[in-house]
């Protein structure tokens, strides 16, 4: 069965630091992998994707298909990147998107 | 555009009684979606529709009926309403056209039932 795995609910860093929100899937063909963020009192949108190769808002996700991750990385975080955030996975031919448990990212000042 | 609507905002149930969250898109899009939202849960598909007319089971069908008559509409039923269904419920809309596979959030409905 079709599975994304967030280890971490919560994750804490410092303005300034690096960050990386996990991501882990298991699918035996080839998924095509987002992430998604919910900032407070906004609705869910859509982050980036793995198919697009770009980088939004400094952040960066690489598809691992050995390790079948898709960890979400910044180099900086700064407080406004303060928000839960949500990896996903859909296979082509589908309709459906299977989401992980959420990681709320917590920057300090 | 108003992207994906949600009514109601909020709403406040007695165990048994029965209500219809409403969703509504304007950006002409074949697949719609109803989730559920719990803490340490993540996102839960209830149910799908990936056109007019039709509708499909998700991950967490029980308790809930939907219903797609129009494009644009997708309504999501309880009958009788449980303390477990006490959640936000999200809306949400997609195609595979411009934006791959791309889902459009609604605001969400939070749903207690006491």
């Amino acid at each position: 069965a079709q599975r994304v795995t967030q280890p971490e609910k919560l994750l804490s860093v410092f303005k300034g630091a690096p960050v990386e929100l996990k991501c882990n899937y298991s699918y035996s063909g080839s998924p095509e992998l987002f992430w998604y963020v919910q900032y407070s009192r906004q609705r869910l949108q859509l982050l980036l994707r793995h198919i697009s190769r770009e980088s939004i808002k400094g952040f960066t996700a690489d598809l691992n298909k050995g390790e079948t991750s898709f960890h979400l990385k910044k180099p900086f975080a700064q407080e406004e990147d303060s928000a839960m955030y949500y990896c996903a996975l859909t296979t082509s031919g589908t309709y459906k998107y299977i989401f992980g448990t959420g990681t709320r990212l917590k920057v300090l000042a | 555009n108003a992207g994906v609507t949600q009514t109601p905002k909020f709403r406040v149930l007695k165990t048994g009684q029965s209500m219809t969250l409403l969703c509504a898109q304007d950006m002409n899009h074949e697949y719609m979606y109803w989730y559920r939202q719990d803490p340490g849960m993540g996102l839960r598909l209830i149910h799908y529709s990936v056109g007019e007319g039709t509708t499909a089971k998700g991950e967490v069908p029980d308790g809930y009926n939907v219903s797609r008559l129009k494009k644009q509409n997708f309504l999501l039923g309880l009958e009788s309403a449980a303390p477990s269904q006490t959640s936000v419920y999200f809306c949400a809309s997609g195609d595979t056209g411009t934006s791959v596979n791309e889902q459009f959030f609604g605001p969400g409905t939070r749903l207690t039932v006491l």
